[in-house]
C-alpha cells in the first residue's frame, strides 16, 4: 500500500509570485483535504476535493484555488504569494467508500516566500 | 464550528512515568476525535481515534485516549513513556455529519526526560 506523496520537498518564492503543490493519495483514498501548518501552530484547513470538485473550504482567499485529477491526485495553486504564505502545506488522504473517517497525511511542502 | 482546545504548551515527563496530555473539544452533535503525532520536518501521522463505541480507544504505540462526553474531553495517555515519544502531539475534531474537514488544537510538545 502506497501512502501519501507530496512534491517538492522544499520551494523557495518570491512574493507575487504563483506556486503549484503536488500530491499523490493513498491506494484506494478518493478524497484530498489540503492544511496549511504556520510555525508553531496547528494544520488549518483550506479545502477538500472529492470526485474532482471542491467539497468544502476553510477562510483562506480565493487566490487559494485546487484540483483533483481523475486518479485522485491533488493540486494546491497559490496565486500573487504574501510573506504570509510560508508555512508547511500538508496533504491529507481518506476514503469516503470505506467510512474510515481518518485522514492520513502526507509529508508535507515547506514553502518560504521571501 | 468545531473546535479543539489543548491547553498545556508542552509537557514534561520522565522515561517510565505515565503520560497524558490534555485536550477539550467544542462541536455540534457528536464529534468524532483524533490524536495525531508529528515529529520534526514531518507530516502528521495518525495515532487513534473515537468514533463510538467504548469510551477507552487503543491506538498505536501503546497510546490511548479516553472519551468523556460530560467534560467534552478526550486525553490523550501512555502508561510509561519513552525518550522516543518526545515530538507534537495534535487533537482533532470533526462533526459526524457534513465533509471530513478535520479542527486541529494549537498542539502540545512533549519531551520525555532520560
Amino acid at each position: 500500500e502506497t501512502g501519501v506523496t507530496q512534491s517538492p520537498t522544499h520551494l523557495i518564492k518570491t512574493r507575487g509570485q504563483q506556486v503549484t503543490l503536488r500530491c499523490s493519495s493513498q491506494s484506494g483514498h478518493n478524497t484530498v483535504s489540503w492544511y496549511q501548518q504556520a510555525l508553531g501552530q496547528g494544520p488549518q484547513f483550506i479545502f477538500q476535493y472529492y470526485r474532482e470538485e471542491e467539497n468544502g473550504r476553510g477562510n483562506f482567499p480565493p487566490r487559494f484555488s485546487g484540483l483533483q485529477f481523475p486518479n485522485y491526485s491533488s493540486e494546491l495553486n497559490v496565486n500573487a504569494l504574501l510573506l504570509g504564505d510560508s508555512a508547511l502545506y500538508l496533504c491529507a488522504s481518506s476514503s469516503r467508500v470505506l467510512l474510515s473517517y481518518e485522514q492520513y497525511f502526507g509529508p508535507g511542502t515547506r514553502l518560504t516566500v521571501t | 464550528a468545531q473546535s479543539v482546545a489543548q491547553p498545556e504548551d508542552q509537557v514534561n515527563v520522565a522515561e517510565g512515568n505515565p503520560l497524558t496530555v490534555k485536550c477539550t473539544y467544542s462541536v455540534s452533535g457528536n464529534p468524532y476525535l483524533f490524536w495525531y503525532v508529528q515529529y520534526p520536518n514531518r507530516g502528521l501521522q495518525f495515532l487513534l481515534k473515537y468514533i463510538t463505541g467504548d469510551n477507552l480507544v487503543k491506538g498505536s504505540y501503546g497510546f490511548e485516549a479516553e472519551f468523556n462526553k460530560s467534560q467534552t474531553s478526550f486525553h490523550l495517555k501512555k502508561p510509561s513513556a519513552l525518550v522516543s515519544d518526545s515530538a507534537l502531539y495534535f487533537c482533532a475534531v470533526r462533526e459526524l455529519y457534513g465533509n471530513n474537514r478535520l479542527a486541529f488544537g494549537k498542539g502540545n510538545q512533549v519531551v520525555v526526560i532520560p
